[in-house]
């Protein structure tokens, strides 16, 4: 099984600051790599597919980049709305597999 | 809209079975893979298992394999998870998912969830 390693497990920033979330895949899986958001209690939202696409109607300030083993994520200026546990999950083989999450907090 | 509505959660002994519905509206069923995700309290997500839009790929977490179904009727627009065997550590929300693109070799991207169907095993 292909196994996801995000980090930071947690940050803290403020409002208006640029975060970068990190995931590393255990082999190469090209660009199969989607992040979802999830915020508490609720399902969680596809943002980026395909490592750098973005979903549709989902803010410019999300953004993806990234391939083979290592992908980012980032937000380029936090808003208080984008409070929420960030996972990454890839598709190149079954099982699918997701990273153990990052939870963004405001400073 | 589309809509995904999970049903059959419940308490469990361990040992136990369950088998979980998800009831689908607003797109064409037929033509999409679905996928199983759970969620353990205060955990993160784990794919659990999913099938493809005509059933050629199944796959099955690790954790589940042997003693997990998944299976799907077209015709009622319904997505099913038979699971047995049930152990402490299936107790979780589990959501139902769609994928993004229709008509893929294998599940791959999750654009429409559920609100999930709690299961707790306990004894």
């Amino acid at each position: 099984d292909i196994q996801m390693t995000q980090s930071p497990s947690s940050l803290s920033a403020s409002v208006g600051d640029r975060v970068t979330i990190t995931c590393q895949a255990s082999q190469d899986i090209s660009n199969y790599l989607n992040w979802y958001q999830q915020k508490p209690g609720k399902a969680p939202k596809l943002l980026i597919y395909d490592a750098s696409n973005l979903e549709t109607g989902v803010p410019s300030r999300f953004s993806g980049s990234g391939s083979g083993t290592d992908f980012t994520f980032t937000i380029s200026s936090l808003q208080p709305e984008d409070i929420a546990t960030y996972y990454c999950q890839q598709y190149y083989n079954l099982p699918l597999t997701f990273g153990g999450g990052t939870k963004v907090e405001i400073k | 809209e589309v809509q995904l509505v999970e049903s059959g959660g419940g308490v469990v002994r361990p040992g136990g079975s369950l088998r979980l519905s998800c009831a689908a509206s607003g797109f064409t069923f037929d033509d999409y893979g679905m996928s199983w995700v759970r969620q353990a309290p205060g955990k993160g997500l784990e794919w659990v298992s999913g099938m493809n839009w005509n059933g050629g790929s199944i796959g099955y977490a690790d954790s589940v394999k042997g003693r997990f179904t998944i299976s799907r009727d077209n015709a009622k627009n319904s997505l099913y998870l038979q699971m047995n065997s049930l152990r402490a550590e299936d107790t979780a929300l589990y959501y139902c998912a769609r994928d993004l693109t229709a008509m893929t070799e294998t599940v791959e991207k999750f654009q429409h969830w559920g609100q999930g169907t709690l299961v707790t095993v306990s004894s």
